[in-house]
């Protein structure tokens, strides 16, 4: 079984300043990790991955993550937040191997106040 | 990259009658796709899995005889929703996983957001 905790229902930040968005998971399996993006009355739209390739991945839009398997977290982050990046992102799970059985986060909504 | 469209993106409709909703697969074929719900301000909630050729699997909870859910095609599924009532007002997004492509992708529709009155 696997499991995603965001930390974070919400968070604010300044436009221009640094972005973080926490997540932890638990999985039984070597886990594929995402993080997705939505705007408002959107769809989700991928960030990143991570499927056991570098432990740093860098994604769409300034984004990155950093897999750390000892402290199970999957924190995203961008040096330099816009107006743009307002929208709620999701954390997710899949077991490695499988397409199916993905597990969400509950969601950080991310305000960018200017 | 593989995109997915919903069909339509919005829909009113009055309680008791039935709505059907699209799920594309564009540029690529699509031999499992996925339909899930989101209440405002919450998380996807999965409601099933299509398989294109058989039957749908059901999440726990979830009234297969509602959502009627059809996999005709390598590119298509549709969900139904029978004798809507305002509780099924909701965003209804769909994904889709492509045939023997990166694996563990999903690339989701940009949801249809249906109301019920």
């Amino acid at each position: 079984a696997q499991s995603v905790t965001q930390l974070d229902s919400h968070v604010s930040v300044s436009e221009g300043t640094p972005v973080l968005l926490r997540c932890n998971y638990s999985s039984s399996y070597s886990p594929s990790l995402f993080w997705y993006v939505q705007h408002p009355n959107k769809g989700l739209q991928l960030l990143l991955k991570y499927t056991s390739a570098a432990t740093l991945v860098k994604g769409i839009n300034g984004f990155e993550a950093e897999f750390k398997k000892s402290e199970t977290s999957f924190h995203l982050t961008k040096p330099s937040a816009h107006m743009s990046d307002a929208a709620e992102y999701f954390c997710v799970v899949i077991p490695s191997g499988s397409a199916r059985q993905l597990t969400f986060g509950s969601g950080t909504q991310l305000t960018v106040l200017p | 990259g593989a995109v997915v469209s919903q069909h339509p993106s919005r829909v009113i409709c009055k309680s008791g009658t039935s709505v059907k909703i699209e799920c594309r697969s564009l540029d690529f074929q699509a031999t499992t796709m996925f339909w899930y719900r989101q209440f405002p301000k919450q998380s996807l909630m999965l409601m099933a899995t299509s398989n294109e050729g058989s039957k749908a699997t059901y999440e726990q909870g979830v009234e297969k005889d509602k959502f009627l859910i059809n996999h005709a095609s390598l590119t298509l599924s549709t969900l139904t929703v029978t004798s809507a009532h305002p509780e099924d007002s909701s965003f209804y997004i769909c994904s889709a996983v492509t045939s023997g492509g990166a694996g563990d992708e999903q690339y989701f529709g940009p949801g249809t957001r249906l109301t019920v009155t």
